[in-house]
């Protein structure tokens, strides 16, 4: 099956500066690339999505980009802000989820 | 904007015992989802459900779990003679379309916990 891997763990930013957490997968079969985020005490939003036949998505601060011949997806998030602060999980293939990414803005 | 609800929000249960979690998806989607996550850890996928049947399953649903939709708008996880692991977070999801990858939206969550 899929194996996704998430990175880093945790990561604490200043208020404006850009945050990006990077996804490697494992299948080359994989075509769907969400990105989540999990608010405490929350379900996953879906903030974000790419798949295979595009490189990069834009949507106002976040982007994606996606390396088909490497196998890995990025989120960054630019001009961050506190209310950013929050666990970001990536996916592939809307079932394998990575480990998630702790972010913490810091006003 | 339309929500998948879950309830309860927080369910107690003795070793041993049935659960029944229960879940409302968005109304005009087609397909449902079950994922567990215990706590601090990833989002784990358990099954999904499409056309009244489960279309597609992970090793950790066993033979313990069972989905059901009873009517037109709910759509239930039960775990059968509960286990202490069993407890986590249990998220139900819906979409429109099906595992060709279509945006799934979550519900809040049923907090289980196994005493």
């Amino acid at each position: 099956g899929e194996n996704v891997e998430q990175h880093p763990s945790t990561l604490s930013v200043q208020e404006g500066d850009s945050a990006v957490i990077k996804c490697t997968y494992s299948d080359s079969a994989s075509n769907y690339f969400p990105w989540y985020k999990q608010e405490l005490g929350k379900g996953p939003q879906l903030i974000i999505d790419i798949r295979s036949n595009v490189g990069e998505k834009k949507d106002q601060r976040i982007a994606v980009t996606l390396n088909k011949t490497a196998k890995h997806f990025s989120l960054h998030i630019t001009e961050t802000q506190p209310e950013d602060s929050a666990v970001y999980f990536c996916a592939a293939n809307q079932f394998y989820f990575g480990t998630g990414t702790s972010l913490t803005v810091i006003p | 904007e339309p929500e998948v609800t879950q309830t309860p929000s927080h369910q107690v249960t003795q070793m041993g015992q049935e659960v029944i979690l229960r879940c409302v998806p968005i109304s005009n989607h087609l397909y449902f989802y079950w994922y567990r996550q215990i706590l601090g850890q990833k989002v784990e996928f358990l099954v999904s459900f499409y056309n009244n049947e489960i279309s597609e399953k992970s090793e950790i649903f066993d033979d313990q779990f069972s989905v059901e939709r009873p009517d037109g708008s709910n759509f239930t996880l039960k775990i059968r003679s509960t286990k202490l692991e069993d407890s986590a977070m249990y998220f139900c999801a819906s979409s429109f379309g099906g595992i060709a990858n279509q945006p799934q939206h979550f519900g809040d969550g049923t907090r289980l916990s196994i005493l």
